[in-house]
């Protein structure tokens, strides 16, 4: 049978143009939500993080924007560059009494000089 | 820097050995999660402490797992009589501030291989 979870989806751009990665969620009671970069062989590592009272943060080079009407995550990168290539994840945090992260499926991002 | 470190980066095992993993965070008193990241997948929640305490385990925790926290400081992972199907990333992360939700930090992983 097909291994899904090996077929990441990906987005490929070239350097200097932005980059918008989406993310659906599911939980309507999360609250708490981060994007991470992930390279070959690293940890996650933090890019920027939203709270649910807000819909809009914005970073260096980096927006994230979140719709809790239809659950949807994006995370959009200006002027993306070379070292901007990783799988990116969007994860989210449903409060209660344990702060795991739940984390989406990933974005493979490949900029291309 | 992240502020997490993780030894050995990486684990090389014959199936039924025992291996051991260890997280050391910058800062103590925290919360310290530690997480299982297959190929092509996202991370997944296997425990997490609260200070020495472990207050949650995920179904994926196994009885051959165990984790410690002695003193709230740094965290081992134990595997038992490994598997194959133990091969993986594993990823510990620390939270600052005990109230609320707060950022993650991870660390650079262990790879374990058994063969």
């Amino acid at each position: 049978g097909e291994s899904v979870g090996l077929h990441l989806p990906t987005l490929s751009v070239q350097e200097g143009d932005n980059s918008i990665i989406n993310c659906a969620y599911s939980n309507s009671a999360s609250d708490y939500f981060i994007w991470y970069k992930q390279e070959s062989g690293k940890g996650p590592q933090f890019i920027i993080d939203i709270r649910s009272n807000m819909d809009k943060r914005q970073g260096q080079r980096v927006t994230v924007l979140l719709n809790k009407t239809v659950k949807h995550l994006s995370l959009q990168i200006a002027a993306t560059q070379p070292g901007d290539s990783a799988v990116y994840f969007c994860a989210e945090i449903s409060g209660g009494s344990n702060y795991k992260l739940t984390f989406g499926k990933g974005t493979l991002l490949t900029v291309n000089p | 820097d992240t502020g997490v470190s993780q030894d050995p980066r990486h684990k090389i095992t014959k199936r039924g050995q025992n291996v051991t993993f260890r997280c050391d965070p910058i800062s103590e008193h925290n919360r310290l999660y530690w997480y299982r990241q297959t190929l092509g997948q996202g991370p997944e929640f296997l425990t997490y402490f609260q200070n020495e305490a472990q207050l949650e385990k995920s179904r994926l925790l196994s009885d051959r797992f165990s984790a410690e926290r002695p003193k709230g400081s740094f965290s081992t992972l134990e595997i038992q009589r490994t598997e194959q199907g133990d091969s993986a990333m594993y990823l510990c992360a620390r939270e600052e501030g005990l109230a609320g939700a707060n950022t993650q930090y991870f660390g650079p992983g262990t790879r374990l291989t058994v063969l």
